[in-house]
């Protein structure tokens, strides 16, 4: 199965708002609700921070939400703060006992 | 407190096998699905496939099908990946991850362990 699509990079100022797409088919994003979000420090273990589209794990702060529209999930983080710096990969159930990954976009907080 | 363990760094030549570790610790090791996920220097997250930890049957993507095996040990809670036929294209940290479920139905992934690099070198 082919990567989801994520823009490549994104940025925003401290205490600003971003939006970060992740685009499939309607045979992983668009036919499930098993997406997910990872949050990716360099050096580090992907951490998530957010799972069946909309839930968050306890602990993550809810200036991170989700949400899907068709083939097309999204992250938005509110109120950006510096640590939010890293790369984000979303996650898709694929059908089939398969699971994709995007291609990661690293966010800048500028 | 769950606990996903990996073994260490391995160095190997191309057309050589290895076979990478998780031991697991802090919950029913046949209740939950252990994924393996892999990351090129520099590159994204890449799903490699997953074992039924209670049944022992595993899913792989078809880009690794003939080349991958994944088992687990539930006497030791532990599982396992090889991977033959190495490439220099193999070259990644390898994560095995605990699966994520919502009632009976896996939703996602949940607890990673800390990664195991596997360089493919001549």
């Amino acid at each position: 199965q082919s990567a989801l699509t994520q823009p490549p990079s994104a940025s925003g100022s401290p205490g600003q708002s971003v939006t970060i797409s992740c685009t499939g088919t309607r045979s992983d994003v668009g036919g499930y609700n098993y997406v997910s979000w990872f949050q990716q420090h360099p050096g580090k273990v992907p951490k998530l921070i957010i799972f069946q589209v909309t839930e968050r794990p306890s602990g993550v702060p809810d200036r991170f939400s989700g949400s899907k529209s068709g083939n097309t999930a999204s992250l938005t983080v509110s109120g950006l703060q510096p640590e939010d710096e890293a790369d984000y990969y979303c996650n898709s159930y694929a059908g089939g006992n398969k699971w994709v990954f995007g291609g990661g976009t690293k966010l800048t907080v500028v | 407190q769950v606990h996903l363990v990996q073994s260490g760094a391995e160095v190997k030549k191309p057309g050589a096998s290895v076979k990478v570790s998780c031991k697991t610790s802090g919950y029913t090791f046949t209740l939950y699905a252990l994924h393996w996920v892999r990351q090129a220097p520099g590159q994204r997250l890449e799903w490699v496939g997953w074992i039924n930890t209670g049944r022992g049957n595993t899913v792989s993507t078809q880009k690794f099908h003939d080349r991958i095996t994944i088992t687990s040990d539930t006497s030791t809670s532990t599982a396992y990946m090889e991977l033959s036929s190495l490439k220099s294209e193999d070259t990644a940290v390898y994560y095995c991850v605990r699966a994520k479920y919502t009632g009976y139905d896996m939703v996602g992934f949940d607890d990673w362990g800390q990664g195991t690099l596997v360089t493919v070198s001549s």
